[in-house]
């Protein structure tokens, strides 16, 4: 079976840097992709990894370790509008194409 | 700018009726996704297909089919319903070779 862990919820400070981490035990990995998702609304895409290191994208990073089976988003210079969940999901390759299985997803919440 | 539509934001529906639930995708995407969303339980992939007429079953099918007649059009069936199927529906569509994944606003799907 597929396993992905994150932790649930994580609370952090206006302009302060949070790091959320994922682990993941699968079969078969193709890459990893993090989304973000306000309430009551659709998932967008952040980012996307699938060599070992680290990708920065303005405010956000995204880091793998392929042979740790490990993955973190990291959010520099907080603002209230980056209270949202973070899913994290990772690409299988099935018989026909690939499909994403997802964590459960983290729920920031940023305070003043 | 993809654009992933869903035919409904809400939609109520009773016990035992035959229900569909419709996505549109402009950007000539091979592959869609139909996911629900529940709390504590995070994104589960019910099907997908990556080509008209292909489809797959994702890691919870029961309860549900699917029909793509149409490149654009992927549709989620759920032949009798029941109450454990109200959740929130995605869909979403994406190129091969586990490009990201562009989502509708969902569905939020009540059977009573």
């Amino acid at each position: 079976g597929q396993n992905i862990d994150q932790p649930t919820e994580m609370t952090a400070t206006e302009g302060a840097i949070v790091q959320i981490n994922c682990t993941y035990q699968t079969s078969g990995f193709n890459g990893l992709f993090w989304y973000q998702q306000h309430a009551g609304e659709a998932p967008t895409f952040l980012s996307y990894n699938v060599l070992d290191g680290l990708e920065e994208k303005g405010r956000f990073s995204s880091f793998l370790s392929r042979s740790k089976g490990y993955s973190y988003l990291l959010l520099k210079e907080l603002q209230m509008k980056d209270s949202a969940s973070y899913l994290c999901a990772v690409i299988l390759r099935g018989a026909g194409s690939y499909q994403l299985t997802f964590g459960k997803g983290t729920k920031l919440s940023v305070i003043p | 700018d993809v654009k992933v539509t869903q035919s409904s934001r809400y939609l109520v529906k009773r016990t035992g009726e035959k229900v569909f639930l419709e996505c549109v995708q402009d950007m000539d995407h091979e592959n869609m996704f139909w996911y629900r969303q529940d709390p504590g339980l995070g994104l589960r992939l019910i099907y997908f297909s990556y080509d008209v007429k292909m489809k797959e079953k994702g890691d919870i099918p029961e309860g549900y089919s699917v029909s793509r007649e149409k490149k654009e059009r992927f549709s989620l069936i759920l032949e009798s319903a029941s109450t454990n199927q109200t959740s929130m529906y995605l869909c979403a569509s994406g190129l091969r070779g586990g490009q990201p994944q562009h989502f509708g606003d969902g569905t939020r799907l009540s059977i009573l």
